[in-house]
């Protein structure tokens, strides 16, 4: 079975400062990786994701995340933090093979300081 | 892009009534899909996966014949909450497997929709 951690309930990071939202996975076959960002009383709307292709992932709104298989990451980061990043930021997995459900951690509040 | 279409966003109901909540692929189509069930200041839990044609497939736990699933067609999924009681009170989200930028099968989520049970 396949699960994800997020570290950190909440974050808080001053406008301009880099973003670190954490995520580790645990997945007994080669896994898909996503981050997800929800905004009050919305949908997720998609981030990112990890296919098995590039270990950088590039996704929207200038966030990246790298997957690191020794250390089953897949930490979310963005060097410059704005304003409209306060969100809830989701990590979630799904098998490679399979259907296509996916497991979510339990979320990382990001709070943006001006 | 893949959208996916929920209604209504906001629901609010007497407890013991019943609750519809549609979901639609507006631009793509979609033999599965999947509800999830949000609690305040938490994640998101799957409650089932809706299969157009068949049955709904339900997670440990969940209740069948308190949330009703049907997938009447390839772009219409629908979430009924029957005899609703405060306790089912939450935000339900659906999504489906769209045809993403990379075709690697993205979940695309529609924007939710609360149910407040009176």
């Amino acid at each position: 079975a396949q699960s994800v951690t997020q570290l950190g309930s909440h974050v808080s990071v001053s406008e301009g400062a880099l973003v670190l939202l954490r995520c580790n996975y645990s997945s007994s076959v080669p896994p898909y990786l996503f981050w997800y960002v929800q905004y009050p009383n919305q949908g997720l709307q998609l981030l990112l994701k990890y296919t098995s292709a590039a270990t950088l992932v590039k996704g929207i709104n200038g966030f990246e995340a790298e997957f690191k298989k020794s250390e089953t990451s897949f930490h979310l980061t963005k060097p410059s933090a704005h304003m409209s990043d306060a969100a809830e930021y989701f990590c979630a997995v799904r098998s490679s093979f399979g259907n296509e459900k996916l497991t979510f951690g339990t979320g990382t509040r990001l709070t943006i300081i001006p | 892009g893949a959208v996916v279409s929920q209604h209504p966003s906001w629901v609010i109901c007497k407890s013991g009534t019943s609750v519809k909540i549609e979901c639609r692929s507006l631009d793509f189509q979609a033999t599965t899909m999947f509800w999830y069930r949000q609690f305040p200041k938490q994640s998101l839990m799957l409650m089932a996966t809706s299969n157009e044609g068949s049955k709904a497939t339900y997670e440990q736990g969940v209740e069948k014949d308190k949330f009703l699933i049907n997938h009447a067609s390839l772009t219409l999924s629908t979430l009924t909450v029957t005899s609703a009681h405060p306790e089912d009170s939450s935000f339900y989200i659906c999504s489906a497997p769209g045809t993403g930028d990379s075709g690697a099968n993205v979940l695309t989520f529609g924007a939710g929709s609360r149910l407040t049970v009176l």
